[in-house]
């Protein structure tokens, strides 16, 4: 089945600089969005960006959508040690169930 | 007041045994899911059911049977565990709109190893 594809795999910076991350899918969507999963946890939303938007905001967070070229970016601003994670993107592609992609580990050290 | 609750977090069993996984969800949301997570970390969808409806069965053995006694709760039951069941279980739960899937709130996951 198609499924979001997220780069870098993983991703290591230290406390107060930015990270983004991409993802590219393959068909068209509704919807696109970012999850944080924390070690042992299970995920959290973090944004959702509709096929018609181009960019969206929350708090730290910066997500863009470019819908020519089947991808997305995350862009976490000054980040923090707590925001070491894995990070998935998921799309909503008609007709089908969310298809996650295979994550982004972000490790932030202090 | 947890929004989606698992039960139990931890499964530790031998092969061939039958198993259950419990989920609840207390937001009123009309969808459920469960979710496979590999050792990668690649979370697969399994089952999507709305107000007790199956709507997704992807493809998943039929030694897999989830059940919906209401809305609010979605099982899961698992006959003959094999090794290869070892993973984690994620139950979510969202509105259904017409037409997309919108925000999905997730449980912390049950810990599965087959021995």
């Amino acid at each position: 089945s198609q499924q979001g594809e997220e780069d870098p795999q993983a991703l290591s910076i230290q406390e107060g600089e930015n990270a983004t991350m991409n993802c590219s899918y393959k068909t068209s969507i509704n919807n696109l969005q970012w999850y944080r999963q924390n070690s042992g946890r299970g995920l959290v939303h973090l944004i959702l960006i509709r096929s018609n938007e181009r960019e969206k905001h929350s708090g730290r967070l910066r997500v863009t959508l470019d819908t020519s070229k089947k991808s997305s970016s995350l862009l976490i601003t000054a980040s923090r040690a707590a925001d070491t994670a894995s990070y998935f993107c998921a799309t909503d592609q008609a007709g089908t169930a969310l298809i996650f992609g295979k994550g982004t580990t972000l490790s932030v050290s202090s | 007041d947890t929004a989606v609750s698992q039960t139990p977090k931890y499964l530790v069993t031998q092969m061939g045994n039958d198993k259950s996984i419990k989920c609840e969800q207390n937001l009123g949301h009309d969808t459920m899911y469960w979710y496979k997570q590999d050792s990668k970390k690649f979370l697969k969808i399994m089952f999507s059911y709305n107000n007790k409806e199956l709507i997704i069965n992807e493809t998943v053995p039929n030694r897999f049977s989830p059940k919906s006694p209401d809305k609010a709760h979605l099982n899961l039951h698992i006959n003959s565990l094999e090794l290869g069941d070892s993973a984690v279980y994620f139950c979510a739960s969202s509105h259904k709109t017409s037409g997309s899937r919108e925000t999905q709130y997730f449980g912390p996951g049950t810990r599965l190893l087959v021995l």
